[in-house]
C-alpha cells in the first residue's frame, strides 16, 4: 500500500536559519506529492504541491522538488521566521478503484522558529 | 472565493449521545471527502462522496458512524452512540471530480477548519 514517511519533530531552529524536513514515499503509479501546514488552532492549508516527476512545487518561500529516482519530495526554505512555527504534512495522492483520491498523509513535523 | 466551512467549530458532548457535524464544500466542487484527525497524528480517511453517493466508505470505523449529502452539496457526518475515543478533530475537504473532467487538479483536495470533538 501508498505510505509516507517523514522526519520526527520537532525541529527548532533561530529565525532565519535554512530549513529542510525530509519527506519519502512508497506508491504505485504517479502520485501527485503535497505540502500541507497547520497553524496552531487552525486546520489544513495546501502549501505546496507537484504532479510529476521534477516538478517543483513553490510558495511563501518554500520549495519542494519530486524525486521519483528516490521518492522523496523535502521542504525547503532558506530562512524561516517565526511566522513559520507550525506542523507540516507530507501527502500523496493516488488513484482508487472507487474512483476517489486517496491522500495518505506522513505523521506531521512540528516546526518551531525561534526569535 | 469562499473556502470549505465547518460547524460547529467545537462541539463537547457526553458518552452515548449523538452528534452531527456539518460541511459546505467550495462551490463548483463534486468530490467531498471526510478525514479524523487524532493528537499528533496525520488526518485519516474516513468517507468519500461523489455528489449525493457515498462512492467509498471504507474509512469509517464502526457503524455508529454515517454520513449524508442528500443534494450534493452540503454534507453531514453523523455519530451514533459516541464514545470517549471518537474525540478528535473532524476535517472535510472537497475538490474538483476526480476522472477525466478533473484532471490531475482534482488531485488537490482543499480542507476546512475542523470541528473538534470532545466525548466526556
Amino acid at each position: 500500500g501508498n505510505s509516507v514517511t517523514q522526519m520526527e519533530g520537532p525541529v527548532t531552529l533561530s529565525e532565519e536559519a535554512f530549513l529542510t524536513i525530509n519527506c519519502t514515499y512508497t506508491a504505485t503509479g504517479y502520485p501527485s506529492l503535497f505540502w500541507y501546514v497547520q497553524y496552531p488552532g487552525e486546520g489544513l492549508q495546501l502549501l505546496l504541491k507537484a504532479t510529476k516527476a521534477d516538478d517543483k512545487g513553490s510558495n511563501k518561500g518554500f520549495e519542494a522538488t519530486y524525486r521519483k529516482e528516490t521518492t522523496s519530495f523535502h521542504l525547503e526554505k532558506g530562512s524561516v521566521q517565526v511566522s513559520d512555527s507550525a506542523v507540516y504534512f507530507c501527502a500523496l495522492s493516488s488513484y482508487m478503484d472507487t474512483g476517489r483520491r486517496a491522500l495518505t498523509f506522513g505523521s506531521g513535523t512540528r516546526l518551531q522558529v525561534q526569535p | 472565493g469562499a473556502g470549505v466551512s465547518q460547524t460547529p467549530s467545537n462541539k463537547v458532548t457526553e458518552k452515548g449521545k449523538y452528534v452531527e457535524l456539518r460541511c459546505d464544500p467550495i462551490s463548483g466542487h463534486t468530490a467531498l471527502y471526510w478525514y479524523r484527525q487524532s493528537l499528533g497524528q496525520g488526518p485519516e480517511f474516513l468517507i468519500y462522496f461523489q455528489g449525493t453517493g457515498a462512492a467509498d466508505d471504507s474509512g469509517l470505523p464502526n457503524d455508529r458512524f454515517f454520513a449524508v449529502r442528500p443534494e450534493g452539496s452540503v454534507s453531514t457526518l453523523k455519530i451514533q452512540r459516541t464514545e470517549r475515543g471518537d474525540s478528535a478533530v473532524y476535517l472535510c475537504a472537497s475538490s474538483l471530480e476526480p476522472g477525466l473532467a478533473g484532471g490531475r487538479e482534482a488531485d488537490t483536495q482543499y480542507f476546512g477548519p475542523g470541528t473538534r470533538l470532545t466525548v466526556l
